[in-house]
């Protein structure tokens, strides 16, 4: 089993619709979770993190963790053509270990 | 001015060149982290640096090695490039405070032909 798994998409939402990423994760010891978002030829730049079971809201984006079910998901609401990017989820697998490790990232496109 | 560095931006190198990527922060973070990023393959830890006297290896290491020559430099080098080398490759640091939060360099497009 991969460790951190995601759905490659590519994933589309009409302008305005609400878009939905999901991650699941193969440790269930693992604590901290990020969302990086990543445009076509430039660098992942972190956009959430969350650490606790639940929901964590930030402008459009709510970052919502379910550690139970080892899931970790990230919504946009009202998304723009501007959000069209690969998002990737990123875990710190396991205790002591300071590595995140990276999904391969779901691509998003907004159509207009 | 950006607070994670990377030169070159683009380099393109033959087969058996010895190359060094660099690597500058302004952060002031500790930690700092060698990725590659290819198409299909996600991103993939090469190195990663506690501090200056701290070096590991990540889950490629093979055919790479470090230097990080103070707080704020981490230099990757291909010591004999080959081409399933090409890719893009990025820096990044993280606070030791702040819960493993990474933040990226604009990143290195390295061909090898």
């Amino acid at each position: 089993q991969k460790e951190v798994e995601q759905n490659s998409g590519p994933l589309s939402v009409p302008e305005g619709a609400i878009a939905s990423l999901n991650c699941t994760y193969s440790d269930r010891g693992s604590q901290s979770f990020f969302w990086y978002r990543q445009y076509s030829g430039k660098s992942p730049e972190l956009i959430m993190s969350i650490y606790s079971n639940g929901d964590k809201e930030d402008g459009r984006f709510t970052a919502q963790l379910n550690k139970a079910s080892q899931y970790v998901s990230l919504l946009i609401r009202d998304s723009q053509p501007s959000d069209s990017a690969t998002y990737l989820c990123a875990v710190k697998l396991r205790a002591g270990s300071y590595q995140l490790t990276f999904g391969k990232g779901t691509k998003l496109s907004v159509i207009p | 001015d950006a607070d994670v560095t990377q030169t070159p931006r683009n380099r393109i190198t033959k087969t058996g060149k010895r190359i060094m990527l660099e690597c500058s922060q302004t952060k002031g973070h500790d930690r700092m982290y060698w990725y590659r990023q290819d198409p299909g393959l996600g991103l993939r830890l090469i190195y990663y640096s506690f501090d200056v006297k701290d070096i590991n290896k990540g889950e490629i290491s093979d055919g790479y090695s470090v230097s990080r020559q103070a707080q704020a430099k981490f230099s990757l080098s291909l010591e004999s490039a080959i081409p399933n080398q090409t890719a893009l490759y990025f820096c990044a640091t993280s606070d030791p405070d702040s819960s493993y939060e990474q933040y990226f360099g604009p990143g290195t497009r390295l061909t090898v032909t």
